[in-house]
């Protein structure tokens, strides 16, 4: 275990479901973050949170919701989801300073049919 | 969370071999690096970082090679072994701050 926690760890939902991803991070870190890994984007940030105030949102389309309760929690709404949205959706947390880099998650597997 | 389907540059090596990674970075002003290794079912992992102000830094069994004047970045792997086996990203970023751009990564396989 890396100190972040993800889920669930596989899911598969239909493109008129709505569901959600979570993260827990104890490692007081007071940044959070969603990435994309797929097969044709190997890493791709989505959603930056600093001090649980949203500083990145980078051209995500809306049908992704972010949300951060407070600086231990993230999660990732879902609604209407896309096919081409099948990917590993991995969270991450860091020091604000960024020193140290990230502390990845294991992911979340999703499949939208 | 494994990295399968992922059409990545594959290195071979074969077990107890030396292993060099390399990552071309992109912005001449990144001053912070990191690489990362994901296993299968894993996400990426912290393997080692360098500063710009430094050309080398060993870790255990694994070295970072930085070649600013060519914006190049390099993994050595020494005795190479079955669990190193993994996708290898190199990831830059500026001034300290929180957002990486991150490589597209190397799948190194270890044959026995």
């Amino acid at each position: 275990e890396t100190g972040v926690t993800q889920t669930p760890r596989h899911l598969v939902m239909g493109m008129t479901n709505k569901k959600s991803l979570k993260c827990e991070q104890h490692l007081g870190h007071n940044a959070m973050y969603w990435y994309k890994q797929s097969a044709k984007k190997p890493l791709e940030l989505m959603f930056v949170y600093s001090l649980e105030e949203r500083v990145e949102n980078n051209s995500v389309p809306s049908r992704f919701s972010p949300e951060c309760p407070n600086s231990s929690h993230l999660f990732l709404h879902l609604h209407t989801l896309q096919p081409e949205d099948s990917a590993l959706y991995l969270c991450a947390s860091s020091r604000q300073s960024g020193t140290g880099g990230y502390t990845f998650g294991s992911g979340t597997r999703l499949t939208v049919v | 969370g494994e990295s399968v389907g992922l059409h990545l540059p594959t290195l071979s090596v074969q077990e107890g071999d030396n292993s060099i990674i390399n990552c071309a970075y992109s912005n001449s002003a990144s001053d912070y690096f990191i690489w990362y290794k994901q296993e299968s079912g894993k996400g990426p992992q912290f393997i080692i970082d360098i500063r710009s102000n430094m050309d080398k830094r060993q870790g255990q069994r694994v070295t970072v090679l930085l070649n600013k004047t060519v914006k190049h970045l390099s993994l050595q792997i020494a005795a190479t072994q079955p669990g190193d086996s993994a996708v290898y990203f190199c990831a830059e970023n500026r001034d300290y701050g929180q957002n990486f751009v991150f490589g597209p990564g190397t799948r190194l396989s270890v044959l026995p």
